[in-house]
């Protein structure tokens, strides 16, 4: 089975701070998706990656295959950025019937 | 403007009843999917389907049932038999089902709590 983990788990920062979100997992995937839900619960798809690095705006997702291992960055963060982020995985073993295995969620803060 | 609605946003319901989620998408996608959120959980498969008329069960079907006699709709149905209902309900569609090479795209949920 595919084990998902984030961390951190909750972080709270000020604005205009540099945030990453980390997102480990266990068996190879075909691909790595990084989601955004906001408060009211509808999930956005921020990027989804398979090797290297993506850019959208203030955000930026990088995925080391080797390490399994990726990272969610946001720059000038803003309170508009508070939500929670999600990491979702696509591989072929142990994943849900669907193929994808979700992480809890990372819960960040952003205070004016 | 193509999107996926999911309708109520919040539904009540007394324990032994049936309950149907509506899930509808004007993206023209294949597949579509149900999940269930728990607080401190990741999102859990219910069902899914890759075309019309064609369903699959997920991760924790039991107590659920779904139909899609259109592409553009996949109704969730609660049943009594589910023995923890209560929770927040997610559709998803994408153009082409299990494969890396597809965005889901996600609903603005349904929570529903029943007592």
């Amino acid at each position: 089975k595919n084990e998902v983990e984030q961390s951190p788990q909750n972080l709270t920062a000020q604005e205009g701070e540099f945030i990453t979100i980390n997102c480990s997992y266990s068996v190879g995937i075909s691909a790595l998706h990084w989601l955004q839900q906001h408060p009211g619960g509808g999930i956005v798809s921020l990027f989804m990656l398979s090797s290297g690095k993506k850019k959208h705006g203030r955000l930026i997702a990088t995925i080391n295959i080797q390490e399994k291992h990726s990272s969610l960055h946001i720059t000038a963060s803003h309170p508009r950025d508070s939500a929670v982020y999600i990491c979702a995985v696509r591989s072929g073993v142990g994943g849900g019937a669907d193929g994808l295995t979700f992480g809890k969620g990372t819960h960040l803060i952003i205070q004016p | 403007d193509g999107g996926i609605t999911q309708s109520p946003k919040y539904l009540f319901r007394k324990e032994g009843q049936n309950v149907t989620l509506s899930c509808e998408q004007n993206l023209n996608h294949d597949a579509m999917y149900w999940y269930r959120q728990d607080p401190g959980q990741g999102l859990r498969l219910i069902y899914y389907s890759q075309i019309v008329n064609d369903f699959q069960k997920g991760d924790i079907a039991e107590g659920y049932s779904v139909s899609r006699e259109k592409k553009e709709s996949f109704p969730l149905t609660v049943t009594s038999a589910q023995k923890n209902p209560t929770a927040f309900y997610l559709c998803a569609s994408s153009l082409q089902p299990v494969s890396s090479s597809y965005e889901q795209y996600f609903g603005p949920g349904t929570r529903l709590t029943v007592t």
